[in-house]
């Protein structure tokens, strides 16, 4: 079955710089990738998905690039706010009928004013 | 405002006690999922429904149980033969696969 795999588990950077989170996947036939944000005592929100047809995709300050090839995609937040300290996921959609999303296991992000 | 209700947000639990934790959505969705989470931890998936009147396991069903008798509801008991239950407990729904999940405000349960 699917397996993802994301780093790092925790990553701190400065107010203002860029941060990036990387998965990667197992199954080649996974065709749908999404990430969500949880705050803290909340439950997780979706903030960006990408289908295995693209290879970017941007929404303001938040971009997701995928490489099919290499089996891997990336969450790239610019110009890092306080507001976006949290606890993110990316997951992947194996394209296998009736089958949940697989979960990574999370990156704490913490912005540093 | 369409969207998922979990309840009640805290729940307190005695041993040996079943208990029901309750998840409805208004979004018109076919697919609705239960998962734990424990501190520090990800998400763990327990049960699954891709259509009313149908159910399957997750990776730790052992210890819960669910129904599917309305499309709006996929409400969770933790039994008294889960030994572990403290956690974070969160529902989403979907319109199926390949397209993302809303989530619940979860329900935090705790035994004493």
């Amino acid at each position: 079955g699917e397996n993802v795999e994301q780093h790092p588990s925790t990553l701190s950077v400065q107010e203002g710089d860029s941060a990036v989170i990387k998965c990667t996947y197992s199954d080649s036939a996974s065709n749908y990738f999404p990430w969500y944000k949880q705050e803290l005592g909340k439950g997780p929100q979706l903030i960006i998905d990408i289908r295995s047809n693209v290879g970017e995709k941007k929404d303001q300050r938040i971009a997701v690039t995928l490489n099919k090839t290499a089996k891997h995609f990336s969450l790239h937040i610019t110009e890092t706010q306080p507001e976006d300290s949290a606890v993110y996921f990316c997951a992947a959609s194996p394209n296998s009928g009736n089958t949940p999303l697989v979960f990574g296991k999370g990156t704490r992000l913490s912005v540093i004013a | 405002d369409g969207g998922i209700t979990q309840s009640p947000k805290y729940l307190f639990r005695k041993e040996g006690q079943n208990v029901t934790l309750s998840c409805e959505q208004n979004l018109n969705h076919d697919a609705m999922y239960w998962y734990r989470q424990d501190p520090g931890q990800g998400l763990r998936l327990i049960y699954y429904s891709q259509i009313v009147n149908d159910f399957q396991k997750g990776d730790i069903a052992e210890g819960y149980s669910v129904s599917r008798e309305k499309k709006e509801s996929f409400p969770l008991t933790v039994t008294s033969a889960q030994k572990n239950p403290t956690a974070f407990y969160l529902c989403a729904s979907s319109m199926g696969d390949n397209y993302g999940y809303t989530f619940g405000s979860g329900t935090r349960l705790t035994v004493v």
